[in-house]
């Protein structure tokens, strides 16, 4: 079974100072990891995904993330902070071993951002 | 500006009666994915279609919820009869490719917040 950890309810920063948000994964074959973003009352957007090649990766909005192998965690990062990046962020893992795979979440951790 | 479109947006009902949650994939994409979302459980996946065949269900209520694919531009999600533990926000989400290939993310809909009384 596959599952990913969120250590982190929340994650205070100020803005103009660096962020990392934490994820680890647990898949049995190889995983396709992907960070998501939502805001109030909306649905997710997607952010940024690893495949395969560099560890990491850039997507959206500045944000980048760095997938490491060995401590089976992919952190979400972004060098200098926004108010505007206020948001709930959820690291998501489909293990593409077998013909197609389920998309399962983190718990989410809220991001608070302040001037 | 191909998006997944999820009806109604808002829906309050009471206690016993019927709902029936919409969503239109995005054209192509013959991935859809059901999720629930509330603050104690947050995100829990409830059922899953690959080429409108339900490949995962398992975290699905069997005994009031379905989910179908009448067609490939309609996923629907039903409850029967609804309990006010199911008040939650229930997303759909689509994606291309079957889950491999360099196409794999999932795109999500606005959402229905479902509330039962």
């Amino acid at each position: 079974a596959q599952s990913v950890a969120q250590p982190e309810d929340q994650v205070n920063v100020a803005e103009g100072n660096p962020l990392t948000v934490k994820c680890t994964y647990s898949v049995s074959g190889n995983p396709y990891l992907f960070w998501y973003v939502q805001y109030p009352n909306r649905g997710l957007q997607f952010l940024l995904k690893y495949i395969t090649g560099d560890n990491l990766v850039k997507g959206s909005y500045g944000f980048e993330a760095e997938f490491n192998k060995s401590q089976t965690s992919f952190h979400l990062k972004k060098p200098s902070a926004l108010v505007s990046d206020s948001a709930l962020y959820f690291c998501a893992v489909r293990d593409i071993t077998g013909t197609a795979s389920k998309l399962t979440f983190g718990t989410g951790t809220r991001l608070q951002v302040t001037l | 500006d191909a998006r997944v479109t999820q009806t109604p947006r808002h829906k309050v009902t009471e206690m016993g009666q019927e709902v029936t949650m919409r969503c239109q994939p995005i054209l192509g994409h013959n991935t859809v994915f059901w999720y629930r979302q509330t603050m104690m459980q947050g995100l829990e996946l409830l059922a899953y279609f690959r080429n409108r065949a339900p490949l995962d269900d398992s975290g699905m209520p069997k005994d009031r919820f379905s989910a179908e694919m009448p067609d490939a531009t309609l996923a629907t999600l039903k409850i029967q009869p609804s309990e006010p533990r199911d008040s939650a926000v229930y997303f759909c989400a689509s994606g291309p490719d079957g889950g491999r290939g360099m196409n794999t993310e999932a795109f999500f809909g606005q959402g229905t917040r479902l509330t039962v009384v």
